[in-house]
């Protein structure tokens, strides 16, 4: 499609719980990248893939988070053993493999942990 | 390490009036740079972007903004603001090697009757 799609829109998890988020990145775009928004104003990097391998991971908490993008489905960011502090905005954006490209943003997918 | 700073992190201003909004970078390297706007329950929204070329660069909803080099600065002006500008505005840096991109904190902009 012609924008990166994410669901749910809105996930409630209690602690402990699991939760997925899903990604359609925008077709023909190589690169997914998993942003957290905590607070209103900070991104933080958690992953990027290139087609369905993980390019950066560095941003990733490794022992609840886990993300896959695999060929014909949408990407998606999962969370074990949900804590309150995962509690937040979850932002997916896609980019081309153009050199300068920027990137594309969903909507994403707010996340409340109770 | 590389860096984006917003210094401000809140601008109130008249409708009808000029708006700049500050952005510096740290990074060695002429990085390529963005500017993203964010309304409430949205994702960003690319106002802009500049790699090489002309410093001045002209994006949507009647946006510019200027690359300056040496002050290591990317802000965003406009003309005549619109009640509906108000929102969120992220400058971003992209490093080609490596993929990366950093996002300043952001600058909240009201804008009154």
């Amino acid at each position: 499609g012609e924008e990166v799609a994410q669901t749910p829109k809105h996930l409630v998890r209690g602690e402990g719980q699991k939760a997925k988020l899903y990604c359609a990145p925008i077709k023909g775009h190589s690169y997914v990248f998993w942003y957290q928004q905590v607070l209103k104003n900070e991104f933080k990097f958690l992953i990027s893939f290139q087609n369905e391998n993980v390019f950066d991971e560095t941003g990733m908490p490794k022992e609840r988070f886990s993300a896959k993008c695999l060929p014909n489905s949408p990407c998606s960011l999962e969370i074990q053993a949900t804590k309150l502090e995962d509690s937040a905005v979850y932002f997916c954006a896609s980019r081309s493999t153009g050199s300068y490209s920027p990137l594309h943003f969903g909507n994403g997918t707010r996340l409340t942990v109770t | 390490a590389q860096s984006v700073t917003q210094p401000d992190i809140h601008i109130t201003v008249s409708e009808g009036a000029s708006l700049e909004l500050r952005c510096n970078y740290s990074y060695g390297a002429t990085p390529y740079l963005f500017w993203y706007v964010q309304s409430p329950g949205q994702g960003l929204q690319l106002l802009l972007k500049y790699f090489s070329g002309d410093t001045l660069v002209q994006g949507i909803k009647g946006f510019e903004a200027e690359f300056k080099r040496s002050q290591s600065s990317f802000n965003l002006r406009k003309p005549s603001v619109h009640w509906s500008d108000a929102a969120e505005y992220f400058c971003a840096v992209g490093l080609i090697t490596g993929n990366q991109f950093y996002f300043g904190t952001g600058t909240s902009l009201t804008v009154i009757p």
